[in-house]
């Protein structure tokens, strides 16, 4: 069964550093999503992306985050300069169509820990 | 705005027994619902949606959830859970006009003991 897959499972990186979460989404999807959960918190979304570009974001994505598709299959979210707050399970996800359905088949998640 | 509340952090049931979590929303017009469910180690996997038409949807693994707007709640319910059911449950709203993106409760996390 296609799945979404994500690196790396687990980050820890000193405050300040840039840190880049890959995702390989379903291949014949078209909307792409990164998500993120601070440990006790709501899974929160972040963006959007479709079409080589971003169709929707939150205000929790600011410009530190960035994303990219750069090749067929790699969709990466890079945290320019990370924070101790951005520590958290990210999540990216994929979809077929955007007709607001949500479904979405979503990664196993990338941990980041920020010290 | 949508929010999605679910009240109960941690929930522990026997095997065998039924469960139920409980999920209340809330969004101005018709919501789309779901839940997702994500055990260890795993991605989050849609258990069931809602969209229109009959209140009472079937999902995979034995689930089912009701949709009842007088309560705005969507709880998710299974007549006889199994060891494997032990993960964690997360309710979601979607469906704002030209939006795909969710809106994500806490989570609820079950136990099932033997």
């Amino acid at each position: 069964e296609p799945e979404v897959t994500q690196t790396p499972s687990h980050q820890v990186t000193q405050m300040g550093q840039e840190v880049i979460l890959r995702c390989v989404p379903i291949s014949n999807h078209l909307y792409f999503y990164w998500y993120r959960q601070i440990l006790g918190q709501k899974v929160e979304f972040l963006v959007s992306f479709y079409n080589n570009e971003i169709s929707e974001k939150s205000e929790i994505f600011d410009d530190q985050f960035s994303v990219e598709r750069p090749d067929g299959s790699n969709f990466t979210l890079k945290i320019r300069s990370t924070k101790l707050e951005d520590s958290a399970m990210y999540f990216c996800a994929s979809s077929m169509v955007r007709e607001s359905t949500g479904e979405l088949f979503f990664g196993e998640g990338s941990r980041l820990t920020v010290l | 705005a949508q929010s999605v509340t679910q009240p109960d952090i941690h929930i522990t049931v026997s095997e065998g027994a039924s469960l139920e979590l409980r999920c209340n929303y809330s969004y101005g017009a018709t919501p789309y619902l779901f839940w997702y469910v994500q055990s260890p180690g795993q991605g989050l996997q849609l258990l069931l949606k809602y969209f229109s038409g009959d209140t009472l949807v079937q999902g995979i693994k034995g689930f089912e959830a009701e949709f009842k707007r007088s309560q705005s709640s969507f709880n998710l319910r299974k007549p006889s859970v199994h060891w494997s059911d032990a993960a964690e449950y997360f309710c979601a709203v979607g469906g704002q006009t030209g939006a795909n993106n969710l809106f994500f409760g806490t989570g609820t996390r079950l136990t099932v003991i033997p």
